[in-house]
């Protein structure tokens, strides 16, 4: 059980344009979701945090108007990475946590590889 | 402030023999400790975590960890390391209560050799 997908698994764009990524919580429902950012050979930074139905909190220096993120159900959260640049090239990763269940534990999407031209 | 360190970039093991990666972590808080393996192309699995229960902590792959509050570490250790375990490993700490933020070590990097 806990089974987290995200989709696509691998995207290349030109620069300019905008990208989605999505998190799906498979077998359960999610009250809050998580955004992670990993740079090769680096760990995982978190992004954003979103909860079910209400404005995302971003991390210091992550700009919420490059990188929206849409959390309108229990099982599917969204990040677009607008106008995306060479520089937004990265690996990310989304989890999710049980609505009721364990704080500590999260449970995590296998990553979406983005490369931007 | 929470912090985390991972001591060791990369690890290299022969089979059957016993793994150690090393943590040492930094909070002012009771922490909740976890270790995550990450294998390529593939999501964080969670090895196992502590949340102030037993300081000895066993989880899935026949890995554990001791968490000494004394030397502020939470190292992973394996009896006999397999070719399966070769993955990349993070250290994570988060303070009790909420949901909180998952604050990473830089990983370590398992090698296994036949």
């Amino acid at each position: 059980g806990a089974v987290v997908s995200q989709h696509p698994s691998r995207v290349i764009c030109k620069s300019g344009t905008s990208v989605k990524i999505e998190c799906r919580s498979l077998d359960f429902q999610a009250t809050t979701m998580f955004w992670y950012r990993q740079f090769p050979k680096q760990s995982l930074m978190l992004m954003a945090t979103s909860n079910e139905g209400s404005k995302a909190t971003y991390e210091q220096g992550v700009e919420k108007d490059k990188f929206l993120i849409n959390h309108a159900s229990l099982t599917l959260s969204t990040l677009t990475v607008t106008s995306a640049h060479p520089e937004d090239s990265s690996f990310y990763i989304c989890s999710a946590g049980l609505a009721g269940g364990n704080t500590d534990t999260q449970y995590f999407g296998p990553g979406t590889r983005l490369t931007v031209l | 402030a929470q912090s985390v360190t991972q001591l060791d970039s990369h690890v290299s093991v022969s089979e059957g023999t016993p793994v150690l990666l090393r943590c040492n972590y930094s909070s002012s808080y009771s922490p909740s400790l976890f270790w995550y393996v990450q294998h390529p192309n593939k999501g964080l699995q969670l090895l196992l975590k502590y949340t102030s229960a037993a300081t000895l902590v066993k989880g899935i792959n026949g890995f554990e960890a001791e968490f000494k509050k004394s030397e502020t570490s939470f190292h992973l250790t394996k009896p006999s390391a397999h070719m399966s375990d070769a993955a990349e490993y993070f250290c994570v700490v988060t303070f009790s209560g909420g949901y909180n933020k998952l604050i990473f070590g830089a990983g370590t990097r398992l090698a296994v050799h036949p």
